[in-house]
């Protein structure tokens, strides 16, 4: 099965409102990174958090990771319509440089 | 400073055919990542090549290759091509582990290939 599993699959909002997209993933890892992709054009990275840390902000952007659970969450703030995208986790585990991500959720805000 | 820069953007080929496809990083990056990304597949992992290497290669048959040039820049070719090979390849420009487990890696916009 896949490693990385985003939920929902996708989310609709109101511009304002907060946003939350989970994220689990089966093996250990060194890292773990929050994309954002538009329209099926080019990634974007957002926030980076290692396994030892918990919690990183940045922006108006949260992230937590739970290395028991195998498990990360991306909270998006008083979200604005041009945040509407797919956001994709995605994991780093060694020297192979090989991210695995996840399946992804596709993000709405409605204005 | 430009970002990593990809051509074409959109590639049409018929089965069996070969595709090529390039990329060139940003100035200062050594390596370069490809990834598919495949409608209901997500994104897979291709290759990874740094100081003209193949470092590491995904799940993919050998009919996908590349190469990286002193320059830094790289191609993708996808040989003898099937309609399953029909997605949006995406590369990434890198520099170093220790970069890349503070920023990240920083990808273009897609070649996005439709075999028909």
């Amino acid at each position: 099965s896949q490693q990385g599993e985003e939920d929902p699959q996708a989310l609709s909002i109101q511009e304002g409102e907060n946003a939350t997209m989970n994220c689990s993933y089966k093996t250990s890892i060194n890292n773990l990174q929050w994309y954002r992709q538009n329209s099926g054009r080019g990634l974007v990275h957002l926030i980076l958090i290692r396994s030892n840390e918990r919690e990183k902000h940045s922006g108006r952007l949260r992230v937590t990771l739970d290395t028991s659970k195998k498990s990360s969450s991306l909270l998006i703030t008083a979200s604005r319509a041009a945040d509407t995208a797919s956001y994709f986790c995605a994991t780093d585990k060694g020297s192979a440089r090989q991210l695995t991500f996840g399946s992804g959720t596709q993000l709405t805000v409605l204005p | 400073e430009a970002g990593v820069t990809q051509s074409p953007t959109h590639l049409i080929k018929t089965r069996g055919q070969q595709a090529t496809m390039r990329c060139t990083p940003i100035s200062g990056h050594t390596s370069v990542y490809w990834y598919q990304q495949a409608l209901g597949l997500g994104l897979q992992f291709l290759l990874w090549y740094d100081e003209g290497e193949e470092r590491n290669r995904g799940n993919f048959p050998p009919r996908f290759s590349g190469r990286q040039f002193p320059n830094y820049s790289s191609e993708l070719n996808v040989n003898a091509l099937e309609l399953e090979d029909s997605a949006l390849y995406l590369c990434a420009g890198g520099v170093g582990a220790t970069i890349l487990h503070v920023y990240g890696y920083t990808f273009g916009s897609g070649t996005r290939l439709t075999v028909v």
